[in-house]
């Protein structure tokens, strides 16, 4: 099955600057990522993804980027703000039936020092 | 709309009790999946359902059981607790199109003495 690795768990930046997180995937059927967001107590929620017909994604802050010949992909949050500080898990899935399973990595905590 | 419900946000059993966790969503979402979270683990899958009907096993299966008798509703079974699954539980859902955005509820926390 699929497996994702996360990188770095533990992830402590200043305000203002920008953070990066990578994930790494096995299977190279995998064409869904998308990327959440879980503050502490609450439900994890969905702040980007990206489908394998494409390169870079852009949402205000955030953009993830994808390289499916080395099959990783990374966000990227510029400007950062102290509220941005939460765990972020990226995750992966495939076509067909496997489209439904998300495989999620460790998670990346997060922490925008002001 | 409320999107997806789960119910109790907290329970703590002791071993051997069994119980049902539940979840409802109004989505209208074909697509049902419980996972769990324990600390330094991410979210593992444990069982998901494609709709009514239809149920399959995740990456963690052993020990609950579900259904999906509805297209709203997909309940997860503890049939006999263990210490080994206190953790905390969310169930998501979303439609059956591929690659969709799973939206989360707000997950039970669940502990075994």
């Amino acid at each position: 099955g699929e497996n994702v690795e996360q990188h770095p768990s533990t992830l402590s930046v200043q305000e203002g600057d920008s953070a990066v997180i990578k994930c790494t995937y096995s299977d190279s059927a995998s064409n869904y990522f998308p990327w959440y967001k879980q503050e502490l107590g609450k439900r994890p929620q969905l702040i980007i993804d990206i489908r394998s017909n494409v390169g870079e994604k852009k949402d205000q802050r955030i953009a993830v980027t994808l390289n499916k010949t080395a099959k990783h992909f990374s966000l990227h949050i510029t400007e950062t703000q102290p509220e941005d500080s939460a765990v972020y898990f990226c995750a992966a899935s495939g076509p067909g039936a496997g489209s439904y399973q998300l495989t999620f990595g460790k998670g990346t905590k997060l922490s925008v020092i002001p | 709309n409320a999107g997806v419900t789960q119910t109790p946000k907290f329970q703590v059993l002791k071993t051997g009790q069994s119980m049902t966790l539940q979840c409802a969503q109004d989505m209208n979402h074909e697509y049902m999946s419980w996972y769990r979270q324990d600390p330094g683990m991410g979210l593992r899958l444990i069982h998901y359902s494609v709709g009514a009907g239809i149920t399959d096993q995740g990456e963690v299966p052993n020990g609950y059981n579900v259904s999906r008798s509805t297209t709203e509703d997909f309940p997860l079974r503890l049939l006999s607790a263990a210490p080994s699954q206190t953790s905390v539980y969310f169930c998501a859902s979303s439609r059956r199109d591929f690659n969709q955005p799973q939206h989360f509820g707000d997950g039970t926390r669940l502990s075994i003495l």
